[in-house]
């Protein structure tokens, strides 16, 4: 059965005070993990897709990183703005369910 | 495009009640899905579709049915609603090519009492 377990579950930053979030998986054979960003009262907005170890991708002031086991959310300098719930999934074998993390709630403090 | 689209936006339900949650999209895409959101327990998946007239269950099926008669359409029915069914459901699309990220839609919000 795939896992996903994101951390912490909470985070409170001071605008421009850099961090990261952490999503721990297991799968087999992962097909794809992603990241989402919810805001409150709506529908979950997809950021990236990452395919295998190693890989990178970045956007504004999010940038994603995949090794075997977890992935991070590095966000640099955040906003206000950036405040939000962020959530993980993956995708294993051969179908197309996701799993989801219980996601990081993120507040960024003026 | 509207893209997702879900109605209604809130509903309210007394136990044993039917109803059923419309959720419609406009990109032509072949894989639709009903998630429900709960505090604390994450995005779970409902029932999903493949392409019309293809359903399969997920991880939390029971009490709920799907049909998928268009590639536009994918309603959700509660036969029997139960207080435990109470959470905010999210129908998602996707193309089917493996891997692809899913679109989400606004949301239901459903209160069972």
């Amino acid at each position: 059965e795939d896992q996903v377990t994101q951390s912490p579950e909470a985070l409170r930053l001071q605008e421009g005070e850099s961090s990261s979030l952490n999503c721990s998986y297991t799968v087999s054979g992962l097909r794809g993990l992603f990241w989402y960003r919810q805001d409150p009262g709506k529908g979950p907005e997809f950021l990236f897709t990452l395919y295998s170890a190693g890989e990178e991708k970045e956007k504004e002031r999010l940038k994603a990183t995949l090794t075997k086991k977890e992935s991070f959310l590095h966000i640099t300098a955040p906003k206000p703005e950036d405040s939000a719930t962020y959530l993980c999934a993956v995708q294993g074998g051969s179908n197309y369910k996701l799993t989801f993390g219980k996601g990081t709630l993120l507040t960024v403090n003026p | 495009n509207a893209g997702v689209t879900q109605t209604p936006k809130f509903q309210v339900l007394k136990t044993g009640q039917s109803m059923t949650l419309q959720c419609a999209q406009d990109m032509n895409h072949e894989y639709m899905s009903w998630y429900r959101q709960d505090p604390g327990m994450g995005l779970r998946l409902i029932h999903y579709s493949v392409g019309a007239g293809i359903t399969d269950q997920g991880e939390v099926p029971n009490g709920y049915n799907v049909s998928r008669s268009t590639t536009e359409d994918f309603p959700l029915r509660l036969l029997s609603a139960a207080p435990s069914q109470t959470s905010v459901y999210f129908c998602a699309s996707s193309y089917p090519t493996g891997i692809e990220e899913q679109y989400f839609g606004p949301g239901t919000r459903l209160t069972v009492t």
